[in-house]
């Protein structure tokens, strides 16, 4: 398995509070990515980075925030938490290149009260 | 909206070959067919890939018939451990061709 860890694996909040997610990758990868996984809709893209500080939107991006300051850290930021963004979070990595075989993680089992 | 079809489920028995069929009738000249599995609750676990040619790895193989319009995932020894979800998705190898859409999938339940 590609070394993909995410933290935490489990989380309870209520809603209107901060959530930070984060993937950690120890395969030095240029790619990154977000999403969330929800019955009757699959998977979904929320984010992606191509790098450090390089970041760009899924389809499904709003009321959350990324930020990767390191090769091999990127973190998903609920600003303000909803119930609708109750869901399981998975990271991904791929590269060198966009098209490269996409790695994915553990997941994170999110739930907003 | 995915660019494949396939089954809602099938089963096998244990120690048997597992074929799961995808339609892709759709399929340009660069895209590939990639396969995915989700065992509950787990990440999506990569499978193999291919272009035109069969591909075989120590997972699983992929056969592709020569119009490109369907193939078929082969785990040739089925375990309980391989009942999962399959995904059956056709990428690009450039820009937003290359996103990764997943489906339904396939249910395949292997029977002891």
């Amino acid at each position: 398995d590609a070394g993909i860890t995410q933290s935490p694996r489990h989380k309870v909040t209520e809603t209107g509070t901060p959530v930070t997610l984060r993937c950690h990758q120890t395969e030095n990868h240029r790619y990154m990515y977000w999403y969330r996984q929800d019955p009757g809709h699959g998977l979904r893209l929320i984010h992606y980075s191509y790098g450090v500080k390089d970041t760009d939107k899924g389809e499904v991006s709003d009321g959350y925030s990324v930020s990767r300051s390191k090769t091999e850290d990127f973190l998903l930021t609920l600003e303000s938490a909803t119930s609708s963004q109750t869901s399981v979070y998975f990271c991904a990595i791929s590269g060198p290149r966009l098209a490269d075989t996409q790695y994915f993680g553990p997941g994170t089992r999110l739930t907003v009260l | 909206d995915a660019k494949t079809t396939q089954p809602p489920s099938m089963d096998c028995a244990e120690g048997r070959a597992a074929n799961l069929p995808c339609n892709h009738s759709t399929i340009s000249g660069n895209e590939y067919v990639y396969w995915y599995r989700q065992i509950h609750s787990q990440g999506p676990q990569y499978i193999i890939h291919g272009l035109k040619n069969n591909e075989t790895n120590e997972m699983a193989s992929l056969i592709i018939t020569e119009d490109r319009k369907s193939s078929t995932l082969i785990l040739p020894h089925a375990t309980l451990r391989d009942t999962a979800v399959y995904y059956c998705i056709v990428r690009g190898d450039t820009g937003a061709n290359s996103k990764l859409t997943f489906g339904k999938g396939i249910t395949l339940s292997v029977r002891p």
